[in-house]
């Protein structure tokens, strides 16, 4: 069965602080890896976007690394923001051209000052 | 350059009501998902259209229908509603042509209450 799991479920952390966010599927074949900021009550932003080939991507203070061998993909976040504070959430694409992404249920953060 | 609008932004209905949510694609995008979001969850896909045709669908219901007009738009259609169907309704566009890996775009999605 085709699962994307995120792990921690919650983390809160000091305002400058970095943290790491996981992200293992068992989605095959695989296409591409999503990572998305959902703020409450809004709908996912995109932060980066991983194909089967690309194993580090970073937009800003967002970092995104891809394991396809162990099915793993992090999310690390510097110097955080209070602006931070949102769901992350991973999105598997299994097969190229398909359009239905498989949803982990994401990592809510919360950054406090 | 719009992205993708969603109306209305909030909604509560009756159980065993209807409720139609509407959805406008980003520019140069032709395919529309819609997704369900129940609170602390993630997105669950209901259905996509592409060109004015339902092309794949989730595990939901016969309650839950779409349609997509020649001008890409989309309307998602919920009947006999129930308490469970709260949730955060979001709509997704893309672009065929680009294989759906790029510029898959949500939007802010429509609050749905049921009571």
């Amino acid at each position: 069965k085709n699962q994307v799991e995120q792990s921690p479920q919650s983390l809160i952390i000091l305002e400058g602080k970095n943290c790491t966010l996981q992200c293992n599927y068992t989605v095959s074949p695989f296409s591409n890896l999503r990572w998305y900021k959902q703020d409450t009550g809004r709908g996912p932003v995109s932060l980066t976007i991983m194909t089967f080939s690309e194993n580090t991507k970073s937009n800003g203070r967002y970092t995104a690394t891809l394991d396809a061998d162990t099915k793993q993909s992090s999310l690390h976040i510097t110097a955080s923001q209070l602006s931070d504070s949102a769901s992350y959430i991973c999105v598997v694409s299994g097969t190229s051209g398909t359009y239905k992404y498989i949803f982990g249920t994401g990592t809510r953060l919360k950054v406090l000052a | 350059d719009a992205g993708v609008t969603q109306s209305p932004t909030h909604l509560i209905k009756t159980r065993g009501q209807q409720v139609t949510l509407r959805c406008s694609p980003k520019s140069g995008h032709d395919t529309v998902s819609w997704y369900q979001q129940a609170l602390g969850q993630g997105p669950q896909f209901i259905f996509q259209y592409y060109e004015e045709e339902e092309r794949q669908r989730g595990n939901f219901p016969d309650r839950f229908s779409g349609h997509q007009f020649p001008n890409y738009s989309s309307e998602l259609n919920v009947n006999a509603l129930l308490l469970g169907d709260s949730a955060l309704y979001l709509c997704a566009s893309s672009s065929r042509d680009r294989g759906g890996i790029y510029g898959y775009t949500f939007g802010s999605g429509t609050r749905l209450t049921v009571v």
